[in-house]
């Protein structure tokens, strides 16, 4: 079975500051990894993505993560926060393979950026 | 534009009825989803669909059913059976050939 960590529901950053969100997985077949973002009241938002190329994977507005098979981490990370970025950031896996995604989510994990 | 439409954005239900959500793509996905989502608990999948008139049970569809008679289509019935159905409901479409899936703007559903 697969599964998804993310360490710490909230994290608060000053504006200009370093983004840095976890995510730990488990999976027992090599993974595909997603971070997604949302906006009150609005839906998912993919943000990037690996799927076995790049370990380092570079994203929308800034973001970027790198997977670290040994460490079973796919954390997401950017340089200098921005007040735009205040929203909630989910990590998700699934299994790779052609057929439909089963994604499993993190329980989430609330970013806020102080002024 | 292409893209997924949920509707309605609210909707409220009472006590033992039924209610459907609407989904519909303009993506030409062939898979569709549906995911419930609790405040601290991410989303969890209900429901699936690979193709035209098939479906799957995710890890929560009890209290639920869906069909999928148009590739575009795929409504959720949130049934009398579903004790808690209080939530915010998303659909997505795609996520076939290590491609991202693609989200609708969700519908919040309340217990009147």
């Amino acid at each position: 079975a697969q599964s998804v960590t993310q360490l710490g529901s909230h994290v608060s950053v000053s504006e200009g500051a370093l983004v840095l969100l976890r995510c730990n997985y488990s999976s027992s077949v090599p993974p595909y990894l997603f971070w997604y973002v949302q906006y009150p009241n609005k839906g998912l938002q993919l943000l990037l993505k690996y799927t076995s190329a790049a370990t380092l994977v570079k994203g929308i507005n800034g973001f970027e993560a790198e997977f670290k098979k040994s460490e079973t981490s796919f954390h997401l990370t950017k340089p200098s926060a921005h007040m735009s970025d205040a929203a909630e950031y989910f990590c998700a896996v699934s299994p790779q393979g052609r057929g439909a995604q089963k994604l499993v989510f993190g329980q989430g994990t609330r970013l806020t950026i102080n002024p | 534009d292409g893209g997924i439409t949920q509707s309605p954005k609210y909707l409220f239900r009472k006590e033992g009825q039924n209610v459907t959500l609407s989904c519909e793509q303009n993506l030409n996905h062939d898979a569709m989803y549906w995911y419930r989502q609790d405040p601290g608990q991410g989303l969890r999948l209900i429901y699936y669909s690979q193709i035209v008139n098939d479906f799957q049970k995710g890890d929560i569809a009890e209290g639920y059913s869906v069909s999928r008679e148009k590739k575009e289509s795929f409504p959720l019935t949130v049934t009398s059976a579903q004790k808690n159905p209080t939530a915010f409901y998303l659909c997505a479409s795609g996520g076939q050939e290590r491609k991202p899936q693609h989200f609708g703007d969700g519908t919040r559903l309340s217990i009147l």
